[in-house]
């Protein structure tokens, strides 16, 4: 285990549904991260909190509603989602200022949209 | 500028082999240059990473090598065993305020025993 851990691990949603994906970090690290794992494409950075504070948001669209209420945990609002938003995503955490070292990451939600 | 681009996207390698896996880089700001190993059902983890001030690292059968003029990077892992079939994605740090990870599309590795 890499002290991140990811709930739930599956997911099935129809469009019209919302869900929450909630990650929670035991490492005592001050940055987190919402990454888009799909087939045959690079991770897709989303979103990224320093400090509880949304320092990035990679033109990510609307129906994905991150927050971030403390140091230790980070959820994934979903809303309205298309099918092509079926994908692994995956959270990191970090420390010692965003990107200085590494990041571990969780296992990751693996969502379909239906 | 941002992109890093990786190749082969699959490999096959014998046991015992030798498995290399490249990655290309354009933004000379890149700081940073891990790989990353990603079994099934679980999240990428950090296997080894190397700075642009050296040219080589190695840690047990895992090499990085790093071409700075040529912006150019390689995994090599020595005497290939099945249990290091896995997917592997180079990454590089910098470019950015934030000096965020961009990773490589990744590359499918099958060790064949």
């Amino acid at each position: 285990e890499t002290g991140v851990t990811q709930t739930p691990r599956h997911l099935v949603m129809g469009m019209t549904n919302k869900k929450s994906l909630k990650c929670e970090q035991h490492l005592g690290h001050n940055a987190m991260y919402w990454y888009k794992q799909s087939a045959k494409k690079p991770l897709e950075l989303m979103f990224v909190y320093s400090l509880e504070e949304r320092v990035e948001n990679n033109s990510v669209p609307s129906r994905f509603s991150p927050e971030c209420p403390n140091s230790s945990h980070l959820f994934l609002h979903l809303h309205t989602l298309q099918p092509e938003d079926s994908a692994l995503y995956l959270c990191a955490s970090s420390q010692g200022g965003v990107g200085n070292t590494e990041a571990f990451f969780g296992q990751g939600t693996r969502l379909t949209v239906v | 500028q941002q992109q890093v681009k990786q190749s082969p996207q699959s490999l096959i390698v014998q046991k015992g082999g030798i498995s290399i896996i490249n990655c290309a880089y354009e933004n000379t700001a890149f700081d940073y240059f891990p790989w990353y190993q990603q079994f099934p059902g679980k999240g990428p983890a950090l296997l080894i990473a190397i700075r642009p001030d050296v040219s080589e690292k190695k840690e047990g059968r895992f090499t990085i090598s790093f071409n700075k003029s040529a912006k150019q990077f390689s995994l090599h892992i020595m005497d290939s065993q099945p249990g290091d079939s896995a997917t592997y994605f180079c990454a590089a740090r910098g470019g950015g305020s934030q000096g965020n990870l961009i990773f490589g599309k990744g590359t499918k590795l099958s060790v064949k025993p």
